[in-house]
């Protein structure tokens, strides 16, 4: 499915490093989030936001910032993160009635 | 909150092979959907399902929602349908996907 795109489909970053992670979703969903994969855990709830507004922050820590600027894009902003941090990041949009869709993911690998 | 257990974790078959996965869930929910995640770690929508039965070829799902289950059928199964298939419900009123830890698939040729 090619209704969310997400960018980069890679990342490497240093520790002191700031980077961000965009997601832009072409359904016309209400609701746009950001998961996180660990390997071998099972996919994390981060973000929700509604409506551009955040109904969500699953305790994450303020190293993680997203942005919801409008109903079609999602930026998820890193900086100083730790080498625990790497993981495959998901972007998805959802809407009621029609389930979630979800991007190709950006791995991010933090050294 | 919804606990989602998928079984079994882990199976393996030949190509040709049928199988039946399992999706349990402990409340009820609004919705539910199997994805696959392929080897590149995307997340393939393969049945949004609430309740019924839908096929899309090969694959078919059912979901009885009064008894808190779902199962994936696979036929005749193919090298292709290896990764990891997740079985994820929503509940209450927020729009909050919980998934199942996974079944993970091997067919091998």
């Amino acid at each position: 499915e090619t209704g969310v795109t997400q960018t980069p489909r890679h990342l490497v970053m240093g520790m002191t490093n700031k980077k961000s992670l965009k997601c832009e979703q072409h359904l016309g969903h209400n609701a746009m989030y950001w998961y996180k994969q660990s390997a071998k855990k099972p996919l994390e709830l981060m973000f929700v936001y509604n409506f551009k507004e955040q109904t969500e922050n699953n305790s994450v820590p303020s190293r993680f910032s997203p942005e919801c600027p409008n109903s079609s894009h999602l930026f998820l902003h890193l900086h100083t993160l730790q080498p625990e941090d790497s993981a495959l990041y998901l972007c998805a949009a959802g809407g009621h009635g029609y389930g979630y869709t979800f991007g190709s993911g950006t791995r991010l690998t933090v050294v | 909150g919804i606990q989602v257990e998928q079984s079994p974790p882990d199976l393996i078959l030949q190509e040709g092979a049928n199988s039946t996965l399992r999706c349990n869930f402990s409340d009820s929910v609004n919705n539910l959907q199997w994805f696959h995640q392929n080897p590149w770690g995307q997340l393939i929508n393969l049945f949004y399902i609430p309740s019924g039965t839908k096929q899309n070829g090969r694959l078919s799902a059912t979901t009885v929602a009064t008894e808190r289950y779902s199962l994936l059928y696979i036929s005749s199964s193919q090298t292709t349908d290896s990764g990891v298939y997740f079985c994820a419900v929503y509940g209450g009123s927020n729009y909050k996907l919980t998934f199942g830890k996974g079944t993970l698939l091997t067919v091998n040729p």
